[in-house]
């Protein structure tokens, strides 16, 4: 398996929801990234984890909370978000030491009303 | 085939041409680089990388070009197809070397 899979695809949630955005591999990647993607930007680098244990938030606000369970998941908790944080969420992982086999999911789309 | 020497945002090429997409990085400790293409309403995919103790490396139809001194990447694209078109971003590690960053990207469109 040398995916990356993320669910929802689409998500359409209210500025006093609260929804979490799920991501999952099996190869074994002990790293774990979430990136933020507004249209016709790169991806912004959100949350690291290396072995289950969050190493990098770049100054990312509180309504975002990441959280990884285990090896082969990672979540985005969402809360009180504002129409600005609509964009598209980015998922990967790879090897720690050299960040060998970076590899992305296909993303999840989401829309704050 | 068409190329550019500094980043561009877009590069218009026929099919059939050679393309190069250039990129500039920031981190002279980075020893990792790779180049990924995004198609519309999907994540970014591999392409290629190097490692920093190399200064070409090829694979099918696409070659990759380090150079360290001025801190430049280069992604050639042999024999360009219309399937080729999409955004393409090079990425290297970040300061504390622990994630990928992206450049700015450059979108190809290929014309038959």
């Amino acid at each position: 398996d040398t995916e990356v899979t993320q669910t929802p695809k689409h998500l359409v949630m209210g500025m006093t929801n609260k929804k979490s955005l799920k991501c999952e591999q099996h190869m074994g990647h002990r790293a774990m990234y979430w990136y933020k993607q507004k249209a016709k930007k790169p991806p912004e680098l959100m949350f690291v984890y290396s072995y289950e244990k969050l190493s990098i938030n770049e100054s990312v606000p509180s309504r975002f909370s990441p959280e990884c369970p285990n090896s082969s998941l990672l979540n985005l908790h969402l809360h009180a978000l504002q129409p600005e944080d609509s964009a598209l969420y980015l998922c990967a992982s790879s090897h720690v030491t050299d960040l060998y086999g970076y590899t992305f999911g296909s993303g999840t789309r989401l829309t704050v009303v | 085939g068409e190329s550019v020497g500094l980043h561009l945002p877009t590069l218009s090429v026929q099919e059939g041409d050679n393309s190069i997409i250039n990129c500039a990085y920031s981190n002279s400790a980075s020893d990792y680089f790779i180049w990924y293409k995004q198609e519309s309403g999907k994540g970014p995919q591999f392409i290629i990388d190097i490692r920093s103790n190399m200064d070409k490396r090829q694979g099918q139809r696409v070659t990759v070009l380090l150079n360290k001194t001025v801190k430049h990447l280069s992604l050639q694209i042999a024999a360009t197809q219309p399937g080729d078109s999409a955004v393409y971003f090079c990425a290297e590690k970040d300061q504390a070397g622990t994630a990928l960053i992206f450049g700015k990207g450059t979108t190809l469109s290929v014309s038959s």
